[in-house]
């Protein structure tokens, strides 16, 4: 049984750039949460989707868009790069009503230079 | 949300008792208690929930006093691998079922030989 797949696992990107990350649930899970972990530092909630609509949004920007698909994998996108944009970026799977119930993937590394 | 405070780092050796406390003064009637566990470059990962009096499983046990107001994590006779920054959470379940996770700095623990 997979769990949470993120790709890529590394990535550099140039200020101004636009990046999309994507995540793959585990199976059996219909929510996808995005968090963002800057170094040495907790991880931030972003944005978690829900039958691919946007349910609850963190204290972000709109540069930070996301989707989730039908088969609930979903995609964060980033437009407009920050050097502070430099994480690593998180997706956690779930199943509605359920808190205890996270998977976190690996991560994204982003590195904006 | 309540806020949670708890030790920025702790140090230990192989074969002792670690034991964590998180402060939530705040915590609802409604909350429970989560604490992940989270090694470099990888996701969190659920160690143990609680909404009272004591919680175990096979890596950890969850002491929660009658006021709820504060939570210990311990870890039994601890080992090398066992090095890791360690959150703890709380939380309900909203209205609706769409929750996220807050996560806060954590708590870096160091197990040496």
């Amino acid at each position: 049984d997979a769990g949470v797949t993120q790709s890529p696992t590394h990535l550099i990107k140039t200020r101004g750039q636009q990046v999309t990350l994507r995540c793959s649930p585990k199976s059996g899970h219909d929510t996808v949460s995005w968090y963002q972990q800057a170094l040495g530092q907790g991880p931030q909630f972003i944005f978690q989707y829900y039958e691919e609509e946007e349910r609850q949004r963190g204290n972000f920007p709109d540069r930070f868009s996301g989707h989730q698909f039908p088969n609930y994998s979903s995609e964060l996108n980033v437009n407009a790069l920050l050097l502070g944009d430099s994480a690593l970026y998180l997706c956690a799977s779930s199943l509605r009503d359920r808190e205890y119930g996270y998977t976190f993937g690996s991560g994204t590394r982003l590195t904006v230079v | 949300l309540a806020k949670t405070t708890q030790p920025i780092s702790m140090d230990s050796y192989e074969g002792q008792e670690v034991n964590i406390t998180c402060s939530h003064n705040n915590i609802a009637t409604n909350d429970y208690i989560t604490w992940y566990q989270q090694f470099p470059s990888q996701g969190p990962r659920f160690i143990i929930q609680g909404y009272k009096t004591k919680v175990k499983n096979e890596v950890a046990s969850l002491f929660i006093p009658a006021d709820r107001k504060s939570s210990t994590l311990s870890l039994p006779r601890v080992s090398l691998s066992d090095t890791a920054v360690y959150y703890c959470l709380v939380g309900r379940v909203f209205s609706g079922g769409y929750n996220k996770l807050i996560f806060g700095a954590g708590t870096r623990l160091a197990v040496h030989p």
